[in-house]
């Protein structure tokens, strides 16, 4: 079985604050993601990664960096957070043609 | 642009009433279209992966078909525990292996 997992279940933050998302797979796999997931808008994604120390943009990058420097852990991270930023953030590993997401870390930034 | 539509995006049905979700898709060179269940306040889980024409996937009360322009999931004698949102995603033909979602059918079963 596939296993991603994320550090966070629930994360409260204040604005201005940098904040740390990791994401952990035990598959090996080269590809892993990460989007955000907000009511109406589906799931975007933010960042992706061929490899270790590979990262490309997706289609929301802004506010947001990656880091990848061992391939089973990737991590998201909002420089200053800021309320807009509130929202469910979703990682994804990639194996055999599908991508199998972790539980989600439910981010507030107040 | 690639695009993935799904509709209704909510549905109830009593318990034992089948119905069908519906995706519709534009996309330049399908390398394969995925259905998720996910509950709420949870990460997607993985359902079935579609890749051409013609193809049918089915687990338990569930059934996924593929046509050129749209995929359905077909839901028998559902059951309460059945209720969740199902999202559909394609994955376009090239170098990348994203994904495009839907915004999902939010699904509830009532007993």
């Amino acid at each position: 079985d596939v296993k991603v997992t994320q550090s966070s279940r629930y994360l409260v933050k204040r604005t201005g604050e940098k904040v740390f998302l990791e994401c952990v797979q035990d598959m090996d796999h080269e590809n892993m993601f990460w989007y955000r997931q907000d009511p109406g808008l589906g799931l975007r994604l933010i960042y992706f990664s061929y490899d270790v120390k590979m990262k490309e943009k997706g289609d929301i990058p802004e506010g947001y960096s990656v880091s990848r420097e061992k391939k089973e852990r990737f991590s998201l991270i909002l420089e200053s957070a800021s309320t807009n930023q509130t929202s469910m953030y979703l990682c994804a590993s990639y194996w055999l043609d599908t991508q199998y997401f972790g539980p989600g870390t439910r981010l507030t930034v107040l | 642009e690639d695009q993935v539509t799904q509709s209704p995006e909510a549905l109830r049905l009593q318990e034992g009433e089948s119905s069908s979700l519906n995706c519709s898709y534009t996309v330049s060179g399908l390398r394969g279209l995925f259905w998720y269940r996910q509950d709420p306040g949870k990460g997607p889980e993985f359902l079935f992966t579609l890749y051409s024409a013609g193809e049918e996937k089915e687990k338990e009360r569930l059934k996924a078909t593929l046509t050129k322009k749209e995929s359905f999931l077909h839901i028998t004698a559902p059951k309460p525990e059945d209720s969740a949102t199902y999202l559909c995603a394609v994955q376009a033909s090239g170098a990348t292996n994203k994904l495009i979602f839907g915004t999902g059918t939010l699904l509830a079963v009532q007993p």
